[in-house]
């Protein structure tokens, strides 16, 4: 089972700023990470695809970087509703395709 | 719009069985693979099956494997998980997702395995 381990845990962080979220792969999971954001009692919104693609609708101030192991989710110049919880997750060619524990992005 | 609703959610007895549903609309449901994933109160998402297009493939997370079934209708554009001997640790929102990247989430329909 490939674990995703992401960092930091909590991000505290004032409206304008930039969060810098990273998600580690136990082994290569290729390109094949998505990101989501979760807002308390919602479902997950997919964000980002493939490891840098942008879902549907989603900002251009969301983009996603990495490949193999080590991949990152940046949030330039956050807005209020960007305050919420993100996960990554890979579907790698086989299963079990696992969640990182999240991190969350908290106001400063 | 595409829309995913979960039913069939309650509470059951540790032992019990229980059936999920997800019926979908606003899209061609016969064209994409699907999954289910969950969420233990105040923990993060555990992803636990997924299905083929044509319901050929499936595939389990090892917490639920020998436990729950999952399954789909394209006639009736809807996909099912039956599960069996649910245990305490079972207890969570369950929500189906649409294809591999789980582009559309349903709601959600919460599961209290409890004495």
């Amino acid at each position: 089972e490939i674990v995703l381990t992401q960092s930091p845990a909590t991000l505290s962080l004032s409206p304008g700023e930039t969060a810098t979220l990273s998600c580690r792969a136990s082994q290569s999971v290729s390109i094949y990470l998505a990101w989501y954001q979760q807002k308390p009692g919602q479902a997950p919104r997919l964000l980002i695809y493939d490891a840098s693609y942008r879902a549907t609708g989603i900002p251009a101030r969301f983009s996603g970087s990495g490949s193999g192991t080590d991949f990152t989710l940046t949030i330039s110049s956050l807005e209020s509703d960007d305050f919420a919880v993100y996960y990554c997750h890979h579907r790698s060619n086989w299963p079990p395709w696992t969640f990182g524990q999240g991190t969350k992005v908290e106001i400063k | 719009e595409v829309q995913l609703v979960e039913s069939g959610g309650g509470l059951v007895q540790p032992g019990g069985s229980l059936r999920l549903s997800c019926a979908v609309s606003g899209f061609t449901f016969r064209s994409y693979e699907m999954n289910w994933v969950r969420q233990a109160p105040g923990k993060g998402l555990e992803w636990i099956s997924y299905i083929s297009s044509r319901g050929i493939n499936m595939y389990y997370a090892d917490s639920v494997k020998d436990r729950f079934t999952i399954s789909r209708d394209n006639a009736e554009d809807s996909m099912y998980l039956h599960m069996n001997s649910l245990r305490g640790e079972d207890t969570a929102l369950y929500y189906c997702t649409r294809g591999r990247f789980s582009d559309y989430w349903g709601q959600g329909t919460l599961v209290t395995v409890s004495s």
